[in-house]
């Protein structure tokens, strides 16, 4: 049981390039989550999904989007990187509140990434 | 929305007790929760709680008075590995699980 795995764990772009952050998790959980994490201070929620196909809006989702065509993947794509995306980048998934009143999230090991 | 506080920075002894608070100011109330961060990690979990009262757990302890919007973590018989940030996080209700996050406070325990 791999948890919550995220790829890659380093990267480095430059100013206007792009990638995508794949995000992976085996635990059949329906909610997943993209947050970023500045130093000092605490997560914030950038997208997040509560199933298959379906994405919405968090505090800080200008600049990023999300596709969640699997239930055990989520991706974070930056279309055009601009260095106040230099972060790092976590993802989290959780039960949903039907199975659990608690809905611990549980986190992957995250994304260094750096924009020049 | 949500406003999360927590202090910045402790420190404290090997051994020793410590309390963390946390206070919020909410548009609506589903619980509480309490995570652990060690440097260059993910976080993990520690604690919930949605009724008033303190939850124990081991070395860990919550409370959570929801008529004062405070909560507290209480982690006793302090170990050089507890040095970690610890972020509180509200959950409202009808959020599809999302939480916010306070900033976190960094422990630190000294020998």
């Amino acid at each position: 049981n791999a948890g919550v795995t995220q790829t890659p764990k380093f990267r480095v772009l430059k100013t206007g390039q792009s990638m995508t952050l794949l995000c992976a998790q085996d635990m059949n959980h329906e909610y997943m989550y993209w947050y970023r994490q500045d130093p000092g201070m605490g997560l914030r929620l950038i997208h997040y999904s509560v199933g298959e196909g379906t994405t919405a809006k968090g505090e800080v989702p200008d600049g990023y989007n999300v596709s969640r065509l699997k239930k055990q993947n989520f991706l974070l794509g930056l279309e055009s990187a601009a260095p106040s995306q230099t972060s790092v980048y976590f993802c989290a998934s959780s039960r949903g509140l039907v199975d659990t009143p608690h809905n611990e999230q549980f986190f992957g090991p995250g994304t260094r990434l750096t924009v020049l | 929305g949500q406003n999360i506080d927590q202090p910045t920075e402790m420190t404290a002894t090997e051994g020793a007790i410590v309390q963390i608070n946390c206070t919020y100011q909410t548009s609506g109330f589903n619980g509480l929760f309490w995570y652990q961060q060690h440097a260059g990690e993910a976080p993990t979990f520690l604690s919930y709680n949605v009724l008033d009262g303190l939850e124990e757990k081991g070395r860990f302890s919550s409370f959570l008075s929801r008529s004062k919007g405070y909560s507290y973590l209480l982690l006793k018989e302090l170990q050089m590995k507890d040095s970690a940030s610890y972020l509180c996080a509200v959950r409202p209700p009808g959020q599809a699980g999302k939480s916010t996050f306070g900033d976190g406070t960094t422990l630190t325990v000294k020998p």
